[in-house]
């Protein structure tokens, strides 16, 4: 099936830097979704793209869809302690018949070192 | 998300033992689903609901079934459950006018013992 690769597995920052993290694929999407997970809750959606070379931003958070349709990148500016979570790209695969259907990234566990 | 509940939110069981989890979502939303996220794993979708009484299997649908007789509910039934089945399990909603986005619930625990 689709495979989503997402990278780095795992960041461990100092509060007030930068954060980049990607999102890569064999197939083309449709769209590309960014959700964060805290401990004990469920996926939350903060950032949504629907055509390649979109920039879009939310609050510090900036996310492009890339031009190829095969890959995402979602940064984080000026990193603070409430940014730790996992994050997860996903996607509906095109040619799929449908975008009911979504295919998740393994998530980029993110901690901020006060 | 908001509009979307599950419950219960955490659930010891036996083996052997059925098992029914809810969702319910307030949003009139076409599609529902139910994922399990497990360590190493990921999300992977179970099975999934495209209207009432229209539901079909995802990719890990073995040894559960599911319902869903009105909009605002998706069920998902574990018929005899098994140690391999402790896990935490969200149910997700999207509409037909969408671009492929999912809301999740808040999720259930379940441990079986």
């Amino acid at each position: 099936g689709q495979q989503l690769n997402q990278s780095p597995q795992s960041m461990f920052i100092q509060e007030g830097e930068d954060v980049s993290m990607n999102c890569t694929s064999s197939s083309i999407f449709n769209t590309w979704l960014w959700y964060k997970q805290e401990p004990g809750e469920g996926p939350v959606l903060l950032i949504a793209l629907y055509k390649a070379g979109e920039l879009t931003s939310n609050g510090r958070l900036t996310a492009q869809f890339g031009i190829t349709r095969k890959d995402s990148f979602l940064n984080i500016s000026a990193s603070i302690p409430s940014d730790v979570g996992i994050y997860f790209c996903a996607g509906p695969p095109a040619g799929g018949g449908s975008n009911y259907k979504l295919t998740f990234g393994k998530g980029t566990l993110l901690t901020v070192n006060p | 998300d908001a509009g979307i509940t599950q419950s219960p939110r955490h659930k010891v069981t036996e083996t052997g033992t059925p098992v029914t989890l809810r969702c319910h979502q307030t949003e009139n939303h076409r599609y529902m689903y139910w994922y399990r996220q497990d360590p190493g794993h990921g999300l992977r979708l179970i099975h999934y609901s495209y209207g009432v009484k229209d539901t079909d299997k995802g990719e890990v649908s073995d040894g559960y079934s599911v319902s869903r007789s009105k909009t605002e509910d998706f069920l998902l039934t574990l018929e005899s459950a098994t140690s391999s089945q402790t896990s935490v399990y969200f149910c997700a909603m999207g509409s037909l006018d969408w671009h492929g986005e999912q809301y999740f619930g808040p999720g259930t625990r379940l441990t079986v013992t």
